[in-house]
């Protein structure tokens, strides 16, 4: 079966960093994304990572290692604003297998 | 905007009634997705479609049935609603090296 895993909810503090972790055990492995959700709406695309390495795309990074099945988000300078779920996915090819999401809150 | 719709928004239906709900692209994209969102369960893909009348079973297809006769429409069918299929259902396309998803349809199953 297709594995995700990352934290349930995390809390930060405005003006920090913070880093969110995605495991994953896939059977057959494209690439992965993360999305950010904020309540009552879609998920909008953040990164896809194909290659080992850090992807630096504004105040947001991804990162991905391919042999660990590890992936991670990194939010620098934290505005109340990121305060959403983060869904980690893996693509298998032609499927896509999320993760439950991870609720970050961010406090003044 | 991925030029994707989803209709009816909302929708309030009874245990037993059928539902169908529609996805329209305006991209002309092969690949369309049909997911439901739960607490505790994340996005999880019911049905999919590589092209017109080709559609797959994903992890969660009991009880759900779809139908692509143009490119840009995609249906999804509860043949007979269960309190169980109350959900958020997100339509989504596949460019390629992302995933646009729609606004969801929020169906509650009394």
């Amino acid at each position: 079966g297709q594995n995700i895993d990352q934290p349930t909810e995390m809390t930060a503090t405005e003006g920090a960093i913070v880093q969110i972790n995605c495991t994953y055990q896939t059977s057959g492995f494209n690439g992965l994304f993360w999305y950010q959700q904020h309540a009552g709406e879609a998920p909008t695309f953040l990164s896809y990572n194909v290659l080992d390495g850090l992807e630096e795309k504004g105040r947001f990074s991804s990162f991905l290692s391919r042999s660990k099945g590890y992936s991670y988000l990194l939010l620098k300078e934290l505005q109340m604003k990121d305060s959403a779920s983060y869904l980690c996915a893996a693509d298998t090819g032609n499927q896509f297998y999320f993760g439950t999401g991870t609720s970050l809150t961010v406090i003044p | 905007d991925a030029g994707i719709t989803q209709s009816p928004r909302h929708k309030v239906t009874e245990t037993g009634t059928p539902v169908t709900l529609r996805c329209h692209q305006t991209e002309n994209h092969r690949y369309m997705y049909w997911y439901r969102q739960d607490p505790g369960h994340g996005l999880r893909l019911i049905h999919y479609s590589y092209g017109v009348k080709d559609t797959d079973k994903g992890e969660v297809s009991d009880g759900y049935s779809v139908s692509r006769s143009k490119t840009e429409d995609f249906l999804l069918t509860l043949e007979s609603a269960t309190s169980s299929q109350t959900s958020v259902y997100f339509c989504a396309i596949s460019p390629g090296n992302t995933i646009y998803f729609g606004e969801g349809s929020w169906l509650t199953v009394v």
